[in-house]
């Protein structure tokens, strides 16, 4: 059973506008959170994170949500350019050193 | 500084051969792991070494093995490849000592085929 869940496999999206991508969890000791971004034939690349003990973290055109209640986050883009076309992972830790990770969502950025 | 290495990028093996994957950092991390991507399922971490001298089993780490050569160096060893362990590896560090929450740097990815 997934720990970690990322429902949408696919987002296209027109440029300029906003991305949202979701991630859910089912356990409850996860206390903090970080998304990926992979591009084909490279590896993840950090993203952003974000620590339980805040419901929002934002960096430049990025922003976390947590909803620790629903155990749910998201990922806004805004605004999404097409070189956020690229694959993106939450994950989720207890320990803050050892993570798993979600199946990962599609971004497509349409010109 | 090249982050994280791994040879060899792509590899082709026949079933029951061995075969070591190689992974080097350069950023002075506590922390190595290993971790397979099957389109699907994300990465699921089949073993990893929180400092050097120690290993610990992931989520799926049969049929694999490690060895912490050093702080720099994690290799990942397949005794007897099976068609199952078709996957991209990757390898990934962290860990500054004495900070809790830490970002994992991943390195390029080894694709392994196995006929």
């Amino acid at each position: 059973d997934q720990q970690v869940k990322q429902n949408s496999p696919s987002l296209s999206v027109q440029e300029g506008r906003i991305s949202i991508l979701n991630c859910d969890y089912t356990n409850s000791m996860f206390d903090y959170f970080l998304w990926y971004k992979k591009y084909p034939a490279e590896g993840p690349t950090f993203l952003i994170s974000i620590s339980s003990i805040k419901d929002k973290n934002e960096d430049g055109r990025f922003t976390v949500f947590l909803n620790k209640s629903a155990k749910h986050l998201s990922l806004h883009i805004v605004p999404s350019q097409p070189g956020d076309s690229a694959v993106y992972f939450c994950a989720a830790s207890i320990d803050g050193q050892n993570f798993v990770f979600g199946p990962g969502t599609r971004l497509s950025v349409l010109p | 500084n090249a982050g994280v290495t791994q040879t060899p990028k792509f590899q082709v093996l026949k079933t029951g051969q061995s075969m070591t994957l190689q992974c080097a950092q350069d950023m002075n991390h506590n922390s190595m792991y290993w971790y397979r991507q099957d389109p699907g399922m994300g990465l699921r971490l089949i073993y990893y070494s929180a400092s050097e001298g120690t290993t610990d089993k992931g989520e799926v780490p049969n049929g694999y093995n490690v060895s912490r050569l050093n702080k720099r160096e994690f290799s990942l060893r397949l005794e007897s490849a099976a068609p199952s362990q078709t996957s991209v590896y990757f390898c990934a560090s962290s860990g500054i000592a004495g900070r809790r929450t830490d970002t994992q740097y991943f390195g390029p990815g080894t694709r392994l085929t196995v006929l």
